[in-house]
């Protein structure tokens, strides 16, 4: 069974700088995708972010972008710029491929400081 | 194209009563997944659904909890004779194909409170 461990319960950043995020995870699948999901106060899931294992190349959107060491099973989301708005709870979630299941980890609290 | 709906937002029982726990999914979509978050915890697959069946309940506990899919209408999670331990949020998903390795959309969750 897949088993995802973020190990921040709590992360601060001042507006306008970086912060990343850490995931690791333990899976014996070869093929499987991974998911950064945000929650904000409204408790809304939002998708940030998507690698496919298969990729070496780290995947990016906008402000937003992972660092996926395979081998590690580590997969930290850096968030660049930080705005107010970032401030939620963090989420990472393998899935395995061939599947629907996501296996999400405890999360982090992210705080971004004006 | 309205996102995934779920009503109620919020819901009181007191021990021993039922809860119904109704999930609309995208236009499009027929596949609906519910997920349950105890505070301060990641969200748990409770159950996948489409259209008249159960694909997988693995995540549901055998007692008390049961979902359905029907032809028509919401997907339905009811939970019996509720008790204090069932306090949490229900989250439903929904995909337009067998979300393996693609995105599920959230509706923004039942929260259920047990007195």
């Amino acid at each position: 069974a897949q088993t995802v461990t973020q190990s921040q319960p709590e992360m601060s950043v001042q507006e306008a700088e970086t912060v990343t995020l850490s995931c690791t995870y333990d899976t014996s699948e070869s093929d499987y995708y991974l998911f950064w999901y945000k929650q904000p106060p409204s408790r809304q899931m939002i998708l940030v972010i998507r690698q496919e294992a298969y990729k070496q190349q780290n995947a990016t959107e906008n402000r937003f972008s992972v660092n996926f060491q395979k081998a590690a099973k580590s997969f930290s989301l850096k968030i660049s710029d930080s705005q107010l708005g970032d401030a939620a709870m963090y989420f990472c979630a393998p899935q395995s491929a061939g599947t629907y299941k996501y296996i999400f980890g405890t999360g982090t609290r992210l705080k971004v400081l004006a | 194209n309205a996102g995934v709906m779920q009503n109620p937002r919020h819901l009181v029982r007191r021990r021993g009563q039922e809860a119904r726990l109704r999930c609309s999914p995208m236009k499009g979509h027929s596949h609906v997944y519910w997920y349950r978050q105890l505070p301060e915890e990641g969200l748990k697959f409770m159950v996948y659904l489409q259209k008249e069946n159960i694909i997988d309940e693995s995540g549901m506990p055998k007692e008390r909890f049961s979902a359905e899919f029907p032809k028509e209408g919401p997907s339905i999670l009811r939970i019996q004779q509720v008790v204090r331990g069932d306090s949490a949020a229900y989250f439903c998903a929904s995909s337009p194909i067998l979300a393996g390795g693609n995105e599920q959309f959230f509706g923004p969750g039942t929260r259920l409170t047990v007195l």
